[in-house]
C-alpha cells in the first residue's frame, strides 16, 4: 500500500494568512494526488485533483503543486470558512489511501 | 446535480453483518463514466476507502477488508450496496458512499459524497 504522510497535523492561522500543507507519498505517484476539505459534521469536499487541477466551484485561493513523492496544498489569504481539516489522497494505485489529515484552526 | 444518500442500521452487535445502501438521485448510476464507492471514518479519525463498484459489477476492495466485504449494484432502484460481515467494535464509523469519475485526470477521486450514516457496533 502507498502511505500518505501529511504535515503538520495541525496549524493555527489567522484570517488573511497563507497556509501551506504538505503531503508525502511512500513511493513516486507522478501527479496522482487529490486534496479534500472536511468541516465538522460534513462530508469531505474535493478541492484539487491531479495535484494541481482545481475542482469546479472551488475558490482560486486554493492551489496544489508537486509531483513524484512531495505535494503541497496552499491556501492564500485564509478565509473564515476555510477553517477545517484537509486530507490528501493518492489515486494511482489500489487500495486508494489518504493522509492522516491537517486541521487548520483559528489562532 | 447527482445526490447520494446512505441508509443503514445505526446500531449493531458484534459478529452481525452490516448492510448499507446508497441511493442516487438526480442522475443514473448506470453509466461507464463512474465507479461508485464506500469509505468510512471512525470517530475523530481519518478516511479509509472500503471498495468501489461500477455499473457492470466490477469491484475493487481494500485488501484489509476484502475477506469481509461484498458490494453490489441494483440498477432498477438506482442503488449500490455494501455488506460487511463479522463486525466488531473496530468497525464503528461514519460510512460514506461516493462517486468516482473515470476520466483521464480525475480518475478515482471522490467528487460527490453522501452525508454519511453512523454505524455503532456494541454489545
Amino acid at each position: 500500500d502507498i502511505q500518505m504522510t501529511q504535515s503538520p497535523s495541525s496549524v493555527s492561522a489567522s484570517v488573511g494568512d497563507r497556509v501551506i500543507i504538505s503531503c508525502r507519498a511512500s513511493q513516486a505517484i507522478y501527479s496522482w494526488v487529490a486534496w479534500y476539505q472536511q468541516k465538522p459534521g460534513k462530508a469531505p469536499q474535493l478541492l484539487i485533483f491531479a495535484a494541481s487541477s482545481l475542482q469546479t466551484g472551488v475558490p482560486s485561493r486554493f492551489s496544489g503543486s508537486g509531483s513524484g513523492t512531495d505535494f503541497t496544498l496552499t491556501i492564500t489569504s485564509l478565509q473564515p470558512e476555510d477553517f477545517a481539516t484537509y486530507y490528501c489522497q493518492q489515486t494511482i494505485n489500489f487500495p486508494l489511501t489518504f493522509g492522516g489529515g491537517t486541521k487548520v484552526a483559528i489562532k | 446535480q447527482l445526490q447520494l444518500q446512505e441508509s443503514g442500521p445505526g446500531l449493531m452487535k458484534p459478529s452481525e453483518t452490516l448492510s448499507l445502501t446508497c441511493t442516487a438521485s438526480g442522475g443514473s448510476i448506470n453509466t461507464s463514466r463512474y465507479y461508485w464507492g464506500w469509505l468510512r471514518q471512525p470517530p475523530g479519525k481519518g478516511l479509509e476507502w472500503i471498495g468501489s463498484i461500477n455499473y457492470s459489477g466490477n469491484t475493487y476492495y481494500n485488501p484489509s477488508l476484502k475477506s469481509r466485504v461484498t458490494m453490489a449494484v441494483d440498477m432498477s432502484k438506482n442503488q449500490f450496496s455494501l455488506e460487511l460481515n463479522s463486525v466488531t467494535a473496530a468497525d464503528t464509523a461514519l460510512y460514506h458512499c461516493a462517486r468516482l469519475p473515470q476520466g483521464h485526470t480525475n480518475r478515482d477521486v471522490f467528487d460527490i459524497w453522501g452525508q454519511g450514516t453512523m454505524v455503532t457496533v456494541s454489545s
